[in-house]
C-alpha cells in the first residue's frame, strides 16, 4: 500500500508569487490534514478534510491560503500571494477513521525569498 | 490553551535506556501520540495512548496519565538509527486535529 505523497518535494519561489502544493493521500483514507512547520517551531494543523468537505479550517492563516479537494481524492494547498512568513515545511497527512492514527507525508519544504 | 511542553535535546549511549518526557494542559485532549522523525521524512506513528497507562510495543513503549497530563516515551536498547526527533502531539476532543510540541531530537552515541 503506498503510502502519502506530497510535491513538490521543494519549492523555492519569491515573494507575491503563487505556489500550489499537492497531496495524495493513502487510498481510501477519507480524512485529510494539511499541518505546516516553520522553522524553530512546532508543526501547526491548517485544516481537515472529510472527502471533499472542508471540516475544519481553524488553523489556516488567512486568505491567502486555499485548500481544495475536488471529487474527494488528492487535494491541493495554494498560496497567492506567497509571503517570506510563509516558509516552512507543509505537511499532508490522513486517516481511514477521525480519531485514529494519521499517516504522514514527507512534507513539501515551501522558500519563499 | 493546549499547549504540549518536551524538552528540546536528549543524548544517550547505544544499548542504554532513555525517556522523554511530554506534559500538558489536561483539558481538550482525548488522547496522546507519540511520532518518531527522521531529518527531512515524515513523521512516523510510534504509539498512540487513549487510556492511562504503560502501552508497550517492542523496544519502544509510553504511559499516559490524564489526571497528571503526563505522559513519556520510553526506548530500550537503544540504537544510532534512533537518533530522530520525536513529537508528542494530543488529539482534540471534539476535532481530529493533532497538537504537536516542539518535539525533542534525541542524538544516539555509540
Amino acid at each position: 500500500e503506498a503510502g502519502v505523497t506530497q510535491f513538490p518535494s521543494h519549492s523555492v519561489i519569491e515573494k507575491g508569487q503563487t505556489v500550489t502544493l499537492r497531496c495524495d493521500p493513502i487510498s481510501g483514507h477519507d480524512n485529510l490534514y494539511w499541518y505546516r512547520r516553520v522553522m524553530g517551531k512546532e508543526i501547526k494543523f491548517l485544516l481537515h478534510f472529510v472527502k471533499e468537505s472542508k471540516q475544519d479550517e481553524s488553523g489556516m492563516p488567512n486568505n491567502r491560503f486555499l485548500a481544495e479537494r475536488t471529487g474527494g481524492t488528492y487535494s491541493t494547498l495554494k498560496v497567492q500571494p506567497a509571503e517570506l512568513e510563509d516558509s516552512g515545511v507543509y505537511f499532508c497527512a490522513s486517516s481511514r477513521v477521525r480519531g485514529g492514527e494519521q499517516f504522514f507525508g514527507p512534507g513539501t519544504r515551501l522558500t519563499v525569498l | 490553551g493546549q499547549n504540549i511542553d518536551q524538552p528540546t535535546e536528549m543524548t544517550a549511549t547505544e544499548g542504554a535506556i532513555v525517556q522523554i518526557n511530554c506534559t500538558y494542559q489536561t483539558s481538550g485532549f482525548n488522547g496522546l501520540f507519540w511520532y518518531q522523525q527522521h531529518a527531512g521524512e515524515a513523521p512516523t506513528f510510534l504509539s498512540y495512548n487513549v487510556l492511562d497507562g504503560l502501552e508497550e510495543k517492542g523496544r519502544f513503549s509510553s504511559f499516559l496519565s490524564r489526571s497528571k497530563g503526563y505522559s513519556y516515551l520510553l526506548l530500550k536498547e537503544l540504537q544510532m538509527k534512533d537518533s530522530a526527533s520525536y513529537l508528542c502531539s494530543g488529539i482534540s476532543y471534539n476535532t481530529d486535529k493533532l497538537i504537536f510540541g516542539t518535539g525533542t531530537r534525541l542524538q544516539v552515541f555509540p
